[in-house]
């Protein structure tokens, strides 16, 4: 079946450092991917997301790239800030006919920025 | 700024009770989607309808666990009996037909003593 695979934390980084949250995936057909992010105690906010290989989907500072060749669709950002602390879905979805499938997520990390 | 919505937003019962969770989809969405969150298995999908048909339940304890969908504005997820290990959080997530974004309600945290 479908899986992803992503780096579990918690990452903890300084301000102002550079962030990398690798993300790969397995998928039988042609999956869309995505990163949703989830502050404590709310639901998930979509992040970013790339419908087909070479798309970057970008977002608050935030980018990743379809990589198809690598199956991988890492989460990317030069400056991350205190408020970027949350933790971080990577995630994948099929689209069949009449829509897309219920979405498979990766474990989720935890990122703590420090001041 | 149109959201999904989930009532209750907690829940609290005692082992072997009927509980009932509700998710109102964004206006003009025409799939629901039913997840859990635990801490050790994740986010997993547990059910999902699209213009109100059941597409996929395979992910759901079939003996004790229910989904609806009795109107468009209205999904339900149903428990009965609860046991300790349904405690989670349960997340709605609606999205529109031709597009492959969902969007996520607050989610219910449901304690099964």
């Amino acid at each position: 079946g479908d899986s992803v695979t992503q780096m579990e934390g918690p990452v903890t980084l300084s301000e102002e450092a550079f962030l990398t949250i690798n993300c790969t995936y397995t998928a039988t057909g042609y999956p869309s991917l995505f990163w949703y992010v989830q502050y404590p105690g709310e639901g998930l906010q979509l992040l970013l997301k790339a419908t087909k290989a070479d798309d970057k989907g970008s977002n608050k500072g935030f980018e990743a790239t379809y990589r198809k060749e690598t199956t991988s669709f890492h989460l990317e950002k030069g400056s991350v800030q205190v408020s970027d602390s949350a933790v971080y879905f990577c995630a994948l979805s099929i689209y069949s006919g009449g829509g897309a499938d219920g979405l498979t997520f990766g474990k989720g990390t935890h990122l703590i920025i420090q001041p | 700024d149109a959201r999904v919505t989930q009532t209750p937003r907690h829940k609290v019962t005692e082992m072997g009770q009927e509980v009932t969770m509700r998710c109102q989809p964004i206006l003009g969405h025409n799939t629901v989607f039913w997840y859990r969150q635990t801490m050790m298995q994740g986010l997993e999908l547990l059910a999902y309808f699209r213009n109100r048909a059941p597409l996929d339940d395979s992910g759901m304890p079939k003996d004790r666990f229910s989904a609806e969908m009795p109107d468009a504005t209205l999904a339900t997820l149903k428990i009965q009996p609860s046991e300790p290990r349904d405690s989670a959080v349960y997340f709605c997530a609606s999205g529109r037909g031709g597009e492959n974004t969902q969007y996520f309600g607050p989610g219910t945290r449901l304690t099964v003593l």
